[in-house]
């Protein structure tokens, strides 16, 4: 059992608030993600981290940020929430002594809702 | 170039009939290959990987999935199908792209398993 954590789980928020979703994991891995997945859709990459200060973004452009302060924690934020976000958002994680093959340990998601 | 083609978006079948979930890839390095499921409202959950070793991989729940370089495929079988099988399935490649590891999830199979 991964032991990677997603909060909220479930958030309805009005058009133009501020929100972050909160990723923890107790593995000790190096490398996160987020990835947005729309219903019935595939998931894309929207942000990466190799490590504590490192962000990269994904192939998907995307309005929100990212921070990795510490290792566990992988925090993403909305600075102005819009109806487009509205999407399900899926953190992983994975070891990077694992070379390239890449195993990532999933959150449960936050399905967000903005109206 | 990396991607991932899930040939069928929905896969209906008879609970105790066979189960076959098709993925094709193509990577310009050697690749390795995951196949996910993610059960309704909940986080993606790995199912099994190839990783160059032997090409038939066993994974959890009965699941197998063999890997076949001639024909870039990774298909997902299963002998007898159960009613907690209903859910949906990632088939996904890795490989080290330019250098850095890159992931691609294809768009997913729905899988119903009809009682």
């Amino acid at each position: 059992e991964a032991d990677i954590y997603q909060t909220p789980r479930y958030l309805v928020i009005g058009t133009g608030k501020k929100i972050t979703l909160e990723c923890s994991q107790t593995m000790g891995h190096d490398k996160m993600y987020w990835y947005q997945q729309d219903p019935g859709m595939e998931l894309h990459l929207i942000h990466y981290s190799y490590g504590v200060n490192s962000t990269e973004k994904g192939d998907l452009s995307s309005e929100s940020t990212v921070s990795r302060i510490r290792t566990e924690h992988f925090p993403l934020t909305l600075e102005s929430a819009r109806p487009s976000h509205t999407s399900q958002y899926l953190c992983a994680s994975s070891n990077v002594g694992q070379g390239i093959y890449g195993e990532q340990y999933f959150g449960p998601g936050t399905r967000l809702t903005v109206t | 170039a990396q991607s991932v083609t899930q040939l069928d978006s929905h896969v209906s079948v008879s609970e105790g009939t066979p189960v076959l979930l098709r993925c094709n890839y193509s990577s310009s390095y050697s690749p390795s290959l995951f196949w996910y499921v993610q059960h309704p409202n909940k986080g993606l959950q790995l199912l099994l990987k190839y990783t160059s070793a032997a090409t038939l991989v066993k994974g959890i729940n009965g699941f197998e999935a063999e890997f076949k370089k001639s024909e870039t495929s990774f298909h997902l079988t299963k002998p007898s199908a159960h009613m907690s099988d209903a859910a949906e399935y990632f088939c996904v490649v890795s490989d080290k792209s330019g250098g850095y590891q890159k992931v691609t999830f294809g768009i997913g199979t729905k899988l119903q398993v009809i009682p």
